[in-house]
């Protein structure tokens, strides 16, 4: 089976702090995903990246940044938390050139920004 | 800009009957369709795909996909409670990428 981990279930943090979210896949995909997901907007694209040292910007990029140094990990950081960033993260992976584009995701993050 | 659209619902269906989640999308070169299911405070699961026009089957759960009306829906026969959750429509577009649909609730009342 396909594992996606992240790396807290839930996490409180101050305005301005420095956060990083950690994903890790066993399952040797290439492509990875972050997602934010808050109440009525559904699933939202924060960044993606097909290959180790690839990123690519989705819809919401802003107050954001990743980081993709092995093929294994995704992590994204929030440089200087806000309110408005408390939300659930979502980390995904998915195999490229297999012809079909399924994700598999993690257990989600819920981070608190006070 | 390319779209997936869902009612939000929520839909209430009756434990044992057919529950039936719709689901419309605006790129014509879509070629894989992905249904979610989440629980409240969980994360998706994919629990049904399909590529080609027709039904696909699996378990109490069918999947029809209709290309010329772009249009893809999801079955669930002999609802049970822990059907309830929040089904999630997703499109494959032309970068490896999906577009999500913001996520129908369904609650089957016992």
């Amino acid at each position: 089976d396909v594992k996606v981990t992240q790396s807290s279930r839930y996490l409180v943090k101050r305005t301005g702090e420095k956060v990083f979210l950690e994903c890790v896949q066993d399952m040797d995909h290439e492509n990875m995903f972050w997602y934010r997901q808050d109440p009525g907007l559904g699933l939202r694209l924060i960044y993606f990246s097909y290959d180790v040292k690839m990123k690519e910007k989705g819809d919401i990029p802003e107050g954001y940044s990743v980081s993709r140094e092995k093929k294994e990990r995704f992590s994204l950081i929030l440089e200087s938390a806000s309110t408005n960033q408390t939300s659930m993260y979502l980390c995904a992976s998915s195999p490229r050139g297999s012809g079909s584009d399924e994700q598999f995701f993690g257990p989600g993050t819920r981070l608190t920004v006070l | 800009q390319k779209e997936v659209e869902q009612n939000s619902g929520p839909l209430s269906v009756p434990e044992g009957a057919i529950a039936s989640l719709n689901c419309t999308y605006s790129d014509r070169g879509s070629q894989s369709f992905f249904w979610y299911r989440q629980y409240s405070g969980k994360s998706p699961e994919l629990i049904m795909s399909i590529y080609s026009n027709g039904d696909k089957e699996d378990g109490r759960f069918t999947a029809q996909l209709n290309k010329a009306s772009q249009y893809v829906s999801l079955l669930i026969r002999d609802s049970q409670p822990s059907d309830s959750a929040t089904y999630l429509c997703a499109v494959s577009d032309s970068n490896y990428q999906l577009i999500w649909g913001a996520g129908t609730k369904l609650i089957i009342k016992p």
